[in-house]
């Protein structure tokens, strides 16, 4: 069936170092995509999306990149503070879904002082 | 985005017993949804709450369980009907911006059945 996974459950850095989270799709039809920051105790908070026509995509602090042809994404942290700490879930979605999402199984970031 | 609050924030309940999740916004959204977070998972999608019309469940999520209401644009609620403990769960809504696609959330409900 269709799937957004993650790479890694957990991931651990030095305050500073970048971050890269990794997600993988299944679904080739999938053409929006968001990552969200859930923080202990909090809902869902939207970091950035990313639609399938770019590859690329900058906030601040963050970028999201796409690899369509092997359905990867990636979440790319620079400067990780210990504030980032929190779980990442990818989310996707397709315009035939009606604005439904589904999301991955999450990664537990963990920024060290 | 649009600011949604949740009552209650947080319930421990009797099993057999029915809880109701309020989900309110500050402006007028289209579309909302009801998610549910097992403790140490991802969201999961219950259904999409329709204005003016009976909600859309997703594959494992019935009406008789999880009964919602959606009288107007900005409201909504989720009833988790005869709980157990395999309930005990936080439940999200969330809506859709006003561009479209991205679905912001609330704060959650976190639910303990006993």
């Amino acid at each position: 069936g269709e799937s957004v996974g993650l790479h890694l459950p957990t991931l651990s850095v030095q305050e500073g170092d970048n971050s890269i989270i990794n997600c993988a799709y299944s679904n080739s039809a999938s053409d929006y995509f968001i990552w969200y920051k859930q923080e202990s105790g909090k809902g869902p908070q939207f970091i950035i999306d990313i639609r399938s026509n770019m590859d690329k995509r900058q906030g601040q602090r963050v970028t999201v990149l796409l690899n369509k042809t092997v359905k990867h994404l990636s979440l790319q942290i620079a400067a990780t503070q210990p504030g980032d700490s929190a779980v990442y879930f990818c989310a996707e979605t397709r315009e035939t879904s009606g604005s439904r999402l589904t999301f991955g199984e999450g990664t537990q970031l963990t920024v060290n002082p | 985005s649009a600011v949604i609050s949740q009552k209650p924030s947080r319930d421990i309940c009797q099993r057999g017993t029915s809880l109701t999740i309020q989900c309110q916004v500050d402006s007028q959204v289209t579309m909302m949804f009801w998610y549910r977070q097992q403790p140490g998972q991802s969201l999961t999608l219950i259904a999409t709450a329709n204005q003016g019309s009976e909600a859309t469940y997703e594959s494992g999520f019935v009406i008789d369980k999880f009964p919602i209401s959606r009288p107007n644009l900005t409201f909504s609620t989720l009833t988790v009907s005869n709980m157990s403990p395999e309930d005990s769960s936080i439940y999200l809504c969330s809506v859709e911006g006003i561009a479209g696609e991205t679905q912001y959330f609330g704060p959650g409900t976190r639910l303990l059945v006993l």
